[in-house]
């Protein structure tokens, strides 16, 4: 059984239209993180959430936004995706901060 | 930055050949971990090793987590075609940047049957 769900598995968005991909856990996990891949490059962390508290990343572009309703949704909002935008996008979980993360099958974004 | 150098880039064997790939890192970690991303999917996770000098299995997989906890090496032996894909490392030391897992930049399998 899926453990880290995200919806879309593919998305597709205009240059400057907002997009949001979705990410649910069953694991009851306390973190969740977001990941930007690009291809034939590592995953990046974006942002992460420890329980409601946001946790950015120095580089991470103001154009990326997160929100956390609740333990189980992570969201992940491109305010005016960019060409340089368009990459894999990649949510984990964790048990608490030292734990191994756990990652989801991921968001393929496509910016026309 | 902690920065991770993993190797071999890539490779390409043949059906039933063993396989070894490392990783090191200029600073010392607390974790390391192993795992395997096949085309349009997210990485699954291989091997978690937690202490220095641990020798982990999985299967045909072997981990283990250098004395140094500087490096770490991935095994895999008598290699079939669904070994194909893209492994990472990754370690953390849970240090200044809370969540923080630095990645090497993969390596990819290629095997031929």
């Amino acid at each position: 059984d899926a453990m880290v769900i995200q919806n879309p598995r593919y998305q597709v968005t205009q240059f400057g239209k907002p997009v949001t991909l979705s990410c649910s856990q069953t694991l009851n996990h306390n973190v969740m993180y977001w990941y930007q891949q690009k291809s034939s490059q590592a995953p990046k962390l974006l942002f992460h959430y420890y329980d409601k508290d946001f946790n950015n990343e120095a580089d991470t572009p103001d154009n990326f936004q997160s929100r956390r309703p609740n333990t189980s949704f992570c969201f992940l909002d491109i305010r005016s995706p960019g060409l340089g935008d368009a990459a894999m996008y990649l949510c984990a979980t964790s048990r608490d901060i030292t734990d191994t993360q756990y990652f989801g099958p991921g968001t393929r974004l496509t910016v026309l | 930055g902690q920065q991770l150098n993993q190797s071999p880039q890539s490779m390409f064997i043949q059906e039933g050949e063993d396989v070894s790939m490392n990783c090191t890192s200029s600073s010392i970690f607390n974790t390391w971990l192993w795992y395997k991303q096949d085309p349009g999917e997210g990485p699954v996770l291989l091997i978690a090793l937690y202490k220095a000098g641990e020798l982990t299995s999985n299967g045909r997989l072997t981990a283990q987590f250098g004395i140094t906890r500087k490096d770490s090496f991935l095994n895999i032996s008598a290699s079939i075609p669904s070994d194909v894909g893209i492994y990472f490392c990754a370690g953390s030391d849970y240090g200044g940047s809370q969540g923080n897992l630095i990645f090497g930049k993969g390596t990819k399998l290629s095997v031929k049957p």
